[in-house]
């Protein structure tokens, strides 16, 4: 079993969608969760964190479920510039770096 | 606005050619990270540093790559000899970490390198 997996997608969605991306995750130890973007042929950038009581950043919500260890993206209200692949990403403690998802392809269309 | 910058942006070459690349992580940062990715795979961590400490480089085949920290403004990814399979985007990362994973890391722009 992978580390952190995503359904790759794509997703094509309207504009004014609500879309949602799950991710799991293998190691029952991770102790940190993020979303990154990354928009075509650009560097991933940080969307936001995942916080065990989830969190909500404008049309973005994130949630964690430590118990079936998965991570959740939701986008209401899309836009054409949401368009981009999301990433999932988890961190352990100690010496473990973070570990990507592949990323799920997200395309909004007018 | 502190980036990370990489050079170069772009970088073809033969197969059996040596290839460098550079980043400058951003100035404070003291955690610098290099990843590859390619569509089949993801993104994949070959190395990483603290404090200009190699922590981890399990993810580098070492016969061929080299990765090093000469001072805190400048890591160093290095192929030699380069190959065809290793034609991919290399991206470096910074952070800033009061522990060993840092709460973000900020990317580079990448190295796009194709190895004919």
């Amino acid at each position: 079993r992978k580390e952190v997996e995503q359904d790759p997608g794509p997703f094509n969605v309207p504009e004014g969608a609500t879309v949602a991306f799950n991710c799991t995750y293998s190691n029952s130890a991770s102790q940190s969760f993020f979303w990154y973007r990354q928009d075509c042929r650009k560097e991933p950038k940080l969307l936001m964190s995942v916080y065990s009581s989830g969190n909500e950043d404008g049309r973005f919500t994130a949630q964690l479920n430590r118990a079936s260890q998965y991570i959740s993206l939701l986008i209401r209200d899309s836009k054409l510039s949401d368009s981009a692949t999301y990433l999932c990403v988890v961190g352990g403690s100690g010496n473990t770096p973070l570990v990507f998802g592949k990323g799920t392809r997200l395309s909004v269309i007018a | 606005d502190a980036r990370v910058t990489q050079t170069p942006r772009d970088k073809v070459t033969e197969m059996g050619q040596e290839v460098t690349m550079r980043c400058q992580p951003i100035l404070g940062h003291n955690t610098v990270f290099w990843y590859r990715q390619t569509m089949m795979q993801g993104l994949e961590l070959l190395a990483y540093f603290r404090n200009r400490a190699p922590l981890d480089d399990s993810g580098m085949p070492k016969d061929r790559f080299s990765a090093e920290m000469p001072d805190a403004t400048l890591a160093t990814l290095k192929i030699q000899p380069s190959e065809p399979r290793d034609s991919a985007v290399y991206f470096c990362a910074s952070g800033l970490a009061p522990g060993l994973v840092p709460e973000t890391q900020y990317f580079g722009p990448g190295t796009r390198l194709l190895v004919l």
